[in-house]
């Protein structure tokens, strides 16, 4: 069974900084991308970054660019956020999940259960 | 920068058909998917690249696309199908940028 475990939330300053990390089992995990998405509190689903199988390759929102940076380590099979300058609106749960990317497209498919981030003073 | 639409809301009685739409310029040439998240739980996978329908998934959950707009339908609406349902594709830019409908809350009651 594919499962995603994220940890690392919890409440910090704004300006702060924060790691996530999230857990992968039951699949290669250096045969995947994998993305971070998040939901703000009571609002919708936010793409954050993706990462090639290698660590070659990584993409970002626009808005969080410059100050969060994905990595993977093949070798724990583990994903990680690094959350620098961290603003009130970047306050949301955040996902890790396995990517399937295509020619066209990329998706996301399992989720983990996600692990909340407070920015507040 | 890319947009999808999906309308806030949409409700349906138990045992009716509920169609969600999305729309977005890139359509016509990227695929649509969808997700299921229920109240404080992970999304879920429920049609992959516009209409196909991952292991597991319900046969009463299709998808389909035309043009600038993609639709979920839900045929004959289940008590456990209230959710909220997202939109997603990649920009036209390529294939690692994406970005998600702002969800539709399905009421089925």
């Amino acid at each position: 069974e594919v499962q995603l475990v994220e940890s690392g939330g919890g409440l910090v300053q704004p300006g702060g900084s924060l790691r996530l990390s999230c857990a992968a089992s039951g699949f290669t995990f250096s045969s995947y991308w994998m993305s971070w998405v998040r939901q703000a509190p009571g609002k919708g689903l936010e793409w954050v970054a993706n990462i090639k199988q290698d660590g070659s390759e990584k993409y970002y929102v626009d808005s969080v660019k410059g100050r969060f940076t994905i990595s993977r380590d093949n070798a724990k099979n583990s994903l990680y956020l690094q959350m620098n300058s961290l603003r009130a609106e970047d306050t949301a749960v955040y996902y890790c999940a396995r990517a399937l990317v295509s020619l066209a497209d990329n998706w996301f498919d399992p989720w983990g259960q996600g692990t909340l981030v407070t920015v507040s003073s | 920068s890319y947009e999808l639409t999906q309308p806030p809301s949409v409700s349906v009685s138990p045992g009716q058909t509920a169609r969600i739409t999305c729309s977005g310029d890139a359509l016509p040439k990227k695929y649509a998917y969808w997700y299921q998240q229920k109240s404080g739980q992970a999304p879920v996978l429920v049609i992959y690249e516009d209409s196909k329908r991952p292991s597991g998934i319900p046969e009463r959950f299709s998808g389909s696309s035309s043009g600038t707009m993609a639709t979920l339908t839900i045929s004959g609406a289940q008590v456990e199908d209230e959710a909220d349902y997202y939109c997603y594709s990649t920009d036209s830019s390529g294939n690692h940028r994406g970005v998600f409908g702002g969800g539709t809350k399905l009421t089925v009651l």
